[in-house]
């Protein structure tokens, strides 16, 4: 079992939905969780973070994170084709002071 | 400016060769990371290091040398030990206290 999985997609959305991208961890003693975004040829830039069960809203951007049942989820909304790239799920496990990444998913957002 | 630079953007490397990238960072963070990226996969991280002189091995720290001489510098070297070098990398760091890393623009390694 990997220790942060996500599906790799691509997963592919209308111009104007919401897109969701899902996330499992494997360590039930995972701290904090990260979403990155990742365009083609780019480094990852941040695009949220969580602490506590439950949402966490930034603009058209909703992090939600369930720890006893291990999964972080990304809810993009109004999605547009500027939001076309690998989103990568990052998770920093107790003990461990690096993050531990998800193989990402990508996302295409069809104008 | 602030922020993390790495350097050279994109590298060429004989089979047999070292190669050394750099990393700096002006942003008086106190981590600083390496991590590699095949196509198609997340991040894997090579080295760390929290404290100037001080630095441990990550995952797949095999082939793979770094030092710490100073805070803003995190200079990772690719041996020739290092059997499949061909990859991205990139260099991220953070605050002491903060989980966040932030990434530097990376360096694309292919080995000829």
């Amino acid at each position: 079992q990997k220790e942060v999985e996500q599906n790799s997609g691509p997963l592919s959305v209308p111009e104007g939905a919401i897109a969701s991208l899902n996330c499992t961890y494997s360590d039930r003693g995972s701290q904090s969780f990260f979403w990155y975004r990742q365009y083609s040829g780019k480094s990852p830039e941040l695009i949220m973070f969580i602490y506590s069960n439950g949402d966490k809203e930034d603009g058209r951007f909703t992090a939600q994170l369930n720890k006893a049942s291990q999964y972080v989820s990304l809810l993009i909304r109004d999605s547009q084709p500027s939001d076309s790239a690998t989103y990568l799920c990052a998770v920093n496990r107790r003990g461990r002071r690096a993050l531990t990444f998800g193989s990402g998913t990508r996302l295409q957002v069809q104008p | 400016d602030g922020g993390i630079t790495q350097s050279p953007k994109y590298l060429f490397r004989k089979e047999g060769q070292n190669v050394t990238l750099s990393c700096e960072q002006n942003l008086n963070h106190d981590a600083m990371y390496w991590y590699r990226q095949d196509p198609g996969q997340g991040l894997r991280l090579i080295y760390y290091s929290q404290i100037v002189n001080d630095f441990q091995k990550g995952d797949i720290a095999e082939g793979y040398s770094v030092s710490r001489e100073k805070k803003e510098s995190f200079p990772l070297t690719v041996t020739s030990a290092q059997k499949n070098p061909t990859a991205f990398y990139l260099c991220a760091s953070r605050w002491e206290g903060a989980d966040t890393q932030y990434f530097g623009p990376g360096t694309r390694l292919t080995v000829l």
